[in-house]
C-alpha cells in the first residue's frame, strides 16, 4: 500500500527565509507525485505535480520541488518565503495504475513578517 | 468553470439526525473523491467512484456512512445517524485523467463542508 510522510509538522519561519518541506513514500513503483496548499480558511489547491522526466518540477507562487528517487523522496523548496505563504502543505502520491491519491498529514507554516 | 461546488458549507446538528452532503463535479471530470479533513487524522480519503462506479470505499469508517453518484455530475455523502466524533470538514474533489495516463491528473477540490455534530 501506498504511504506517505512529512515529518515537519509545523514550521515557523521569518520572511526572506528560505524553505524546505521533506516528503517521503512509499512505494517501489512508478509514481505520480503532488503537493498541494490550502490556505487558512480555503480548500486545497494543486501547487505542483511530478509525473516523469526531468526530477526538478517548478510550480506556482516560486515554490518547486525534487524527486529523488533513491530516497523515495519529493521535498518541496521555496528560496524566499513570504507572509503570503502561510499555509498548510500537503504531499501527496498516486502509483501502481491506481488513482487512489494518499495525502501525508501536512505542514502548517507560518510565515513571521 | 465553477469548479467543484459543495454544499452546504456549514452544518450543524444533533447527534442520532441524518446528515447529507452534496457535491457537484466539474463539467466533463470522471472521477470523484470524498475526503474528511481534522486535526487529529489530518486529511483521509473516504471513498472515491470512477466513471460513477466506487472503487475504493476502504476509508468509510462504518455502515453508517454511505455514498452515491446518482449521475455523471453529482454525489452525495450521507452520514445516518450522525455522532459527535463525526464533526470534521469533509471535502469533495474531482479529476479528470488525459489518455496518456489516466491517474497523473490534480485533483480539484471543492470549498468543503464543515459539519458539527453536537
Amino acid at each position: 500500500a501506498q504511504s506517505v510522510s512529512q515529518h515537519n509538522h509545523h514550521v515557523i519561519l521569518s520572511e526572506a527565509a528560505s524553505l524546505e518541506l521533506g516528503c517521503n513514500y512509499s512505494y517501489g513503483g512508478t509514481v505520480n507525485l503532488f503537493w498541494y496548499v490550502q490556505y487558512p480558511g480555503q480548500h486545497l489547491q494543486l501547487l505542483l505535480k511530478y509525473f516523469s522526466g526531468d526530477p526538478l518540477v517548478k510550480g506556482i507562487k516560486g515554490f518547486e520541488a525534487e524527486f529523488i528517487k533513491s530516497k523515495f523522496s519529493f521535498n518541496l523548496r521555496k528560496p524566499s518565503v513570504q507572509w503570503s505563504d502561510t499555509a498548510e502543505y500537503f504531499c501527496a502520491v498516486n502509483s501502481g495504475g491506481y488513482q487512489k491519491v494518499t495525502f501525508g498529514t501536512g505542514t502548517k507554516l507560518q510565515v513571521i513578517p | 468553470d465553477a469548479g467543484v461546488i459543495q454544499s452546504p458549507r456549514h452544518e450543524v446538528t444533533e447527534m442520532g439526525q441524518e446528515v447529507t452532503l452534496r457535491c457537484k463535479l466539474i463539467s466533463g471530470h470522471n472521477s470523484l473523491f470524498w475526503y474528511r479533513q481534522t486535526m487529529m487524522r489530518g486529511l483521509e480519503l473516504l471513498i472515491y467512484f470512477n466513471n460513477n462506479v466506487p472503487i475504493d470505499d476502504s476509508g468509510m469508517p462504518e455502515d453508517r456512512f454511505s455514498a452515491k453518484m446518482p449521475n455523471a455530475s453529482f454525489s452525495t455523502l450521507k452520514i445516518q445517524p450522525s455522532e459527535p466524533r463525526d464533526s470534521a470538514v469533509y471535502f469533495c474533489a474531482s479529476s479528470l485523467g488525459d489518455r496518456g495516463n489516466p491517474y497523473n491528473s490534480p485533483l480539484h477540490f471543492g470549498n468543503g463542508t464543515r459539519l458539527t455534530v453536537t
